[in-house]
């Protein structure tokens, strides 16, 4: 069964600065897909930024980026120019590519703190 | 709007009690799943659906139950609420087949005590 692990519960950053949030995933498939998730204070859920694991080059929007790491199975999200919108926790999620039920299995969360 | 609704936003129980928390998208998804959310553990897939009339369990179905009689709408039930059940509920919908780039749609939650 496929896993998805967050070791860092809480992370701060200065804004302005630049902060990385680490995601490591267990599975023995090679087509999937990784995800990025912010969850405000509002509670709803925002997709940051996704990756297609056949996808080689390592997905951007805008301040996010991530560096995928297929062998090492890391999926890291950095938020450049942190800003004081971005303080939110963040989901990393997995879905297998072959999946015919559209499962996604989350990590823990990282609850991301920005100060002024 | 598109998008997923999902009813109450909040709600208190007592223990014993049942109720169905309400999810429904018109956005023609195929897919869609209830999650619970509790601190340190992320979200967990509670129940999901391929389509009308298809549902299954997931990591952790006891005490929930589903039914999809139409493609729009979800619904989950708790049958006789429990202490354990208090926890932040998400339903969430996407199409079938791979992944589009605004990936899954979820609705706003419904924070559930049970007492």
């Amino acid at each position: 069964a496929q896993t998805v692990t967050q070791s860092q519960p809480e992370m701060s950053v200065q804004e302005a600065e630049t902060v990385t949030l680490s995601c490591t995933y267990d599975t023995s498939e090679s087509d999937y897909y990784l995800f990025w998730y912010k969850q405000p204070p509002s509670r709803q859920m925002i997709l940051v930024i996704r990756q297609e694991a056949y996808k080689q080059q390592n997905a951007t929007e805008n301040r996010f980026s991530v560096n995928f790491q297929k062998a090492a199975k890391s999926f890291s999200l950095k938020i450049s120019d942190s800003q004081l919108g971005d303080a939110a926790m963040y989901f990393c999620a997995y879905r297998s590519a072959s999946s015919n039920t559209g499962k996604l299995i989350f990590g823990q969360g990282t609850t991301l703190q920005v100060k002024p | 709007n598109a998008g997923v609704t999902q009813t109450p936003k909040f709600q208190v129980l007592k223990t014993g009690q049942s109720m169905t928390l309400q999810c429904a998208q018109d956005m023609n998804h195929e897919y869609m799943s209830w999650y619970r959310q509790d601190p340190g553990m992320g979200l967990r897939l509670i129940h999901y659906s391929v389509g009308a009339g298809i549902t299954d369990q997931g990591e952790v179905p006891n005490g929930y139950n589903v039914s999809r009689s139409t493609t729009e709408d979800f619904p989950l039930r708790l049958l006789s609420a429990a202490p354990s059940q208090t926890s932040v509920y998400f339903c969430a919908s996407s199409y079938s087949g791979r992944v589009r780039p605004d990936g899954y749609t979820f609705g706003s939650g419904t924070r559930l005590t049970v007492v």
